[in-house]
């Protein structure tokens, strides 16, 4: 069974300040990994989808990497801005079904 | 501008009952999921529809059923509702399951059973 793994739960970070967020999955068979955006009492909103055969994929301030051998992604967020407080979501897909990690909480401090 | 719209938004329920949640996209996707979000648990798949007409268990499929009624329409059933279920619900759409695509979220059921 896939197990994604996100830490720190929670963190805070200055204004200005870039944002490194890390994702775990034990199991390389993937079909694609996705960060998601959640605000609180809200759906998820996708951020980046990044396709196995990919290494890394960016949107505006946002880039994503994808490790597959090492089972590991990364989420970073440049010049941290208050509007980007919230949580953030990694998703692996395979096996027929998208498996999530349980989060980093972040709060960006002005 | 619509996307994924979930109904209701809120709902409490008594141990027993039952209850449908609605979910319906306007995007024009083959694929369409439900999960269901708890505390310290992360999202769970309960059911999900590669295309119309199918079907199928995700990893908590107990105590629910799923119609998709049509390509925009996918519901989740509650026959007998049971405090384990207290949970927020969450419907996502995607173009082709097959393709990888990014899921779209709605923006949630928040249901309590007493």
């Amino acid at each position: 069974k896939q197990e994604v793994t996100q830490i720190p739960a929670a963190l805070s970070v200055p204004e200005g300040e870039n944002l490194v967020l890390n994702c775990s999955f034990t199991d390389s068979a993937i079909y694609n990994l996705q960060w998601f955006r959640q605000d609180p009492g809200k759906g998820l909103t996708s951020l980046l989808l990044i396709q196995s055969s990919q290494r890394e994929q960016t949107s505006g301030r946002l880039n994503a990497s994808l490790d597959k051998s090492s089972g590991r992604s990364t989420l970073y967020i440049a010049a941290s801005q208050p509007g980007d407080s919230a949580t953030y979501l990694c998703a692996v897909e395979g096996n027929n079904r998208l498996a999530f990690g349980k989060g980093n909480q972040v709060v960006v401090i002005p | 501008n619509a996307g994924v719209t979930q109904t209701p938004k809120f709902q409490v329920l008594k141990t027993g009952q039952s209850m449908t949640l609605q979910c319906a996209q306007d995007m024009n996707h083959n694929s369409m999921y439900w999960y269901r979000q708890d505390p310290g648990m992360g999202l769970r798949l309960i059911y999900y529809s590669a295309s119309e007409g199918t079907t199928d268990k995700g990893e908590v499929p107990n105590g629910y059923n799923v119609s998709r009624l049509n390509k925009r329409e996918f519901s989740l059933r509650l026959e007998s509702a049971a405090p384990s279920q207290t949970s927020v619900y969450f419907c996502a759409s995607s173009e082709d399951r097959d393709l990888g695509q990014p899921q779209h979220f709605g923006d949630g059921t928040r249901l309590s059973i007493l």
